[in-house]
């Protein structure tokens, strides 16, 4: 099925340890974007791309790093793993911003 | 800075009842998108319903329809012939037209719906 694929759905981590969350998307987008969601503050955008090979910070990106070597996929890195980036994290992909975006499901990370 | 605000943090509506979402932003902008966006709780956001802002039409979905207030900044969702599958989390977003670098959905708090039999 076309859409924005996430994985993991859940994930535990200890503190300091890294990993990545992988989204990829079979539209053909050329717009990615990483959020995570927190109770209480919404959606905070960590980091977007407008095409493979750029990348740009969001309002968030402290303790995560982000490339796009292809046009699908969008892997989000954490670097080392803080219980203040418990939360779940959703990318989002779009032809065109103007249009909206289409979600993935989301992963739901907890840092302990 | 660009705001959104959704005044109600939790709705309730009778099944096959009528409900007003509401949604206000702030912009010195005279072009940009508004979206409602759907979060169930399997917890994967969905679009709803979108808004140019340059267009004076409302724009309308099946059983979801707004009313698109640009002088009053007003930006709200009406679900008509409510379901049990419309409960959910909505969420109002705004973005501008001519993003340019500045290309991040501005989003509002949400407002929970619970749909009763």
């Amino acid at each position: 099925n076309a859409g924005v694929t996430q994985t993991p759905k859940f994930q535990v981590l200890k503190t300091g340890q890294s990993m990545t969350l992988q989204c990829a998307q079979d539209m053909n987008h050329e717009y990615m974007s990483w959020y995570r969601q927190d109770p209480g503050m919404g959606l905070r955008l960590i980091h977007y791309s407008v095409g493979a090979g750029i990348t740009d910070q969001g309002e968030v990106p402290n303790g995560y790093n982000v490339s796009r070597s292809t046009t699908e996929d969008f892997p989000l890195r954490l670097l080392s793993a803080a219980p203040s980036q418990t939360s779940v994290y959703f990318c989002a992909s779009t032809s065109n911003p103007g249009n909206g975006y289409t979600f993935g499901s989301g992963t739901r990370l907890t840092v302990v | 800075a660009q705001t959104v605000t959704q005044s109600q943090p939790e709705m309730s509506v009778q099944e096959a009842e009528t409900v007003t979402l509401s949604c206000t932003y702030d912009t010195s902008e005279s072009d940009y998108y508004l979206f409602w966006y759907k979060q169930p709780p399997s917890r994967q956001m969905i679009l709803v319903i979108r808004q140019e802002a340059y267009k004076q039409q409302n724009a309308t979905e099946n059983r979801f329809s707004v009313n698109f207030q640009k002088a009053a900044k007003s930006f709200s969702l009406k679900i008509s012939d409510s379901q049990l599958g419309d409960a959910a989390m909505y969420f109002c977003a705004y973005r501008r037209y001519n993003a340019g670098n500045n290309r991040k959905l501005i989003w509002g708090l949400g407002t929970s719906l619970a749909v009763n039999p």
